[in-house]
């Protein structure tokens, strides 16, 4: 299993600013993946952050709008930049553990981000 | 093109009764399905995973079973209890990660 620790559990931010979500693993995990939950949508894949590398964004994603650190295995941050009320969200950091057929998916806390 | 479906939004069932929540998928690659609970203001918890060699998948009051010639799958909860109330969601692994349907509110009343 895994423990994530994420933070802030909430925010409220002025448009144009830029806000950093923190989220830490009590293990060593190769990838860390970022999702992002708008009202009413599905849980969508920002990310996947992996140690050493830089990330890889998905379909709709860019690194300008969604930087993203992993400078060790067990922590990563997700920014978002520039904020407008779009932005809204709940935002999320996961890991997957175990192997193939036998995995299971564990989630931060969640961070909800209102911009006004 | 939503590759992960969850077509009923809301199910409402009452305490003691059965609640089964659907989910449909597009792509035949998947091979392996989990179910999430999320409550408010809280990340998703994993309930029931189910691999796609098998039909079924059983543990406590939570069963799924799975349909690969109709791409369906879905999840049974017996007896339903009033703390089952939240929003569940179905998801698929592609590759290292989860494609998410949008979620079924589920509210058991007692």
């Amino acid at each position: 299993s895994a423990v994530i620790s994420q933070k802030p559990s909430r925010d409220i931010c002025q448009r144009g600013t830029s806000l950093t979500i923190q989220c830490q693993v009590d293990s060593q995990v190769t990838m860390m993946f970022w999702y992002r939950q708008q009202p009413g949508q599905s849980l969508t894949l920002i990310a996947t952050a992996n140690q050493g590398s830089e990330a890889t964004y998905e379909s709709g994603f860019v690194i300008d709008k969604f930087p993203i650190s992993r400078p060790n295995l067990t922590f990563s941050t997700l920014t978002v930049s520039n904020m407008s009320p779009e932005d809204s969200s709940i935002y999320l950091c996961s890991v997957l553990t175990g192997v193939r057929g036998n995995t299971e998916a564990f989630f931060g806390q969640g961070t909800r981000l209102t911009v006004v | 093109d939503q590759q992960v479906k969850q077509n009923s939004p809301s199910l409402s069932v009452q305490e003691g009764r059965i609640s089964i929540l659907n989910c449909d998928y597009t792509n035949s690659m998947f091979d392996y399905f989990l179910w999430y609970k999320k409550y408010p203001a809280e990340g998703p918890t994993f309930l029931i995973s189910i691999s796609s060699i098998k039909d079924k998948n059983e543990d406590g009051r939570f069963t799924v079973f799975l349909n690969k010639s109709a791409k369906h799958l879905s999840l049974h909860i017996v007896p339903s209890q009033p703390g089952d109330s939240a929003v569940y969601f179905c998801a698929a692994i592609a590759g290292t990660a989860l494609i998410f349907g949008k979620g079924t509110t589920l509210s058991v009343s007692s």
